[in-house]
Order: structure tokens, then sequence, then C-alpha cells
């Protein structure tokens, strides 16, 4: 299918465990994004990459780790999941680096740490 | 403080009202704006976007910005059921950045 998507929709653990939410996108599109949105705080950045092999930390990066091998792929992991990291997490990507590009968003993944 | 502020309502609207959404911003840098839409259980969509100072019309929906205030504000016009949802506003974390940072949303009902 063509687009962003991610996987899991939804993912129930435990604290202390690793957690790797999925985000795939067919677009070429060279920057992709991960967020976490939470009651009250809104939507905030974690990580972030311009291409294959570059990424930069977001607003709240700590317990998370990222990688991109791949342009169209870009896993988040929750090295050890606190029940802090329950949240709805959207992957997202744009064409390029211009602030007038437009970011597109998967799905989201509902993550419960229990 | 964040940068951007927005309140989260809900706010509750009978169909046909004209609904005024609203975000201010503290960087007076800031020249390009974004409004986003995110249904129940889904990502956010954009919407809007609208350059530097004015309005910016699109069917019944209207931007505007007024940088000597740092206010920016979404009209819906005619409003529908199917309006219902959280409307993000979004800029640039920095004036060239790539990044967003966004509002807290507003959740916008429309009864029938």
């Amino acid at each position: 299918d063509a687009g962003i998507t991610q996987s899991p929709r939804y993912k129930i653990t435990e604290t202390g465990r690793q957690v790797t939410l999925m985000c795939h996108q067919t677009w070429s599109h060279s920057y992709m994004f991960w967020y976490r949105q939470d009651l009250g705080h809104g939507l905030r950045l974690i990580y972030y990459s311009a291409a294959a092999d570059i990424t930069d930390k977001g607003e709240v990066p700590d317990g998370y780790v990222v990688s991109r091998s791949k342009t169209e792929n870009f896993p988040l992991t929750l090295e050890s999941a606190t029940r802090s990291q329950t949240s709805v997490y959207f992957c997202a990507s744009k064409p390029g680096p211009a602030h007038t590009d437009t970011q597109y968003f998967g799905p989201g993944t509902r993550l419960t740490v229990l | 403080q964040k940068e951007v502020e927005q309140d989260p309502g809900p706010l509750s609207v009978p169909e046909g009202a004209i609904v005024s959404l609203n975000c201010t911003y503290s960087n007076s840098a800031f020249q390009y704006f974004m409004w986003y839409r995110q249904y129940s259980r889904k990502g956010p969509e954009l919407l809007m976007y609208t350059y530097s100072s004015g309005n910016k019309e699109d069917g019944r929906f209207t931007a505007q910005v007024d940088k000597s205030s740092k206010y920016i504000s979404l009209f819906i016009r005619d409003s529908q059921p199917s309006d219902s949802a959280t409307y993000l506003c979004a800029m640039p974390l920095r004036v060239g950045y790539s990044t967003l940072t966004f509002g807290k949303g507003t959740m916008l009902l429309v009864s029938p």
C-alpha cells in the first residue's frame, strides 16, 4: 500500500521490556519523524531523520533509540519501557528539508506500558 | 512556556455556526504557519498553511495571521458535523528548521 504505515497499531507491554515500533513509507521521502501525543502535552517530537544513517534528537528523546538503515524505514525502540512512555506514537515523513514541505502522518501506534 | 499555546477546548457549536480557533506564539521570527486536522484515532493531516501576515481562504476555511499580536486563527464557516475533530496549529521549531512545533490542539464538536 502506498503511503505511510505503522505497526503494530496497538501494543501492551510491561515495564522493563524492550519494544520496537515500526514505520514504513513508500514515497522515498528523505525526512522522517517520530512524535508522541499525550493529553495535556499535545504532539512532541522524539527523534527525526534527514536521510538514511542521519538522525537527530527532538524535544523528548530520553528512553528512545532510533535507526535508519533504509530510506523507507524508521523504527523507534524503547529500550526499557516505563509507564510514562504509555502514549500514542505517530510517525511522519516529508519530501525534503524545506519547512514548507508537508509532513504526512501515519495512523499511529497506541502503546500501553503496564 | 511552550512556544505555541492553544486552548484545548472542547469547543461545542451547532451545525452552521462560524467557528474561530486560535493560537498564540512567542517567537516573532516565525513566518510560516500551518493548521492540521486530526480525527479521532487518526494521524494529523495538513489542512491549511499560510505565510506571513494576512488571510488565506480555502472553501469554508480561512487562516489568518496577526504577526503584531503573534496570533493565528482558523475560521470555519457553515460548520458541519464532519468538521468535528481536533485542530492543531503548527510552525517551524526554529526559523529554517525542518521540524515543527505544535500547539496542544483544540477539540471541536459540531452537533447536528
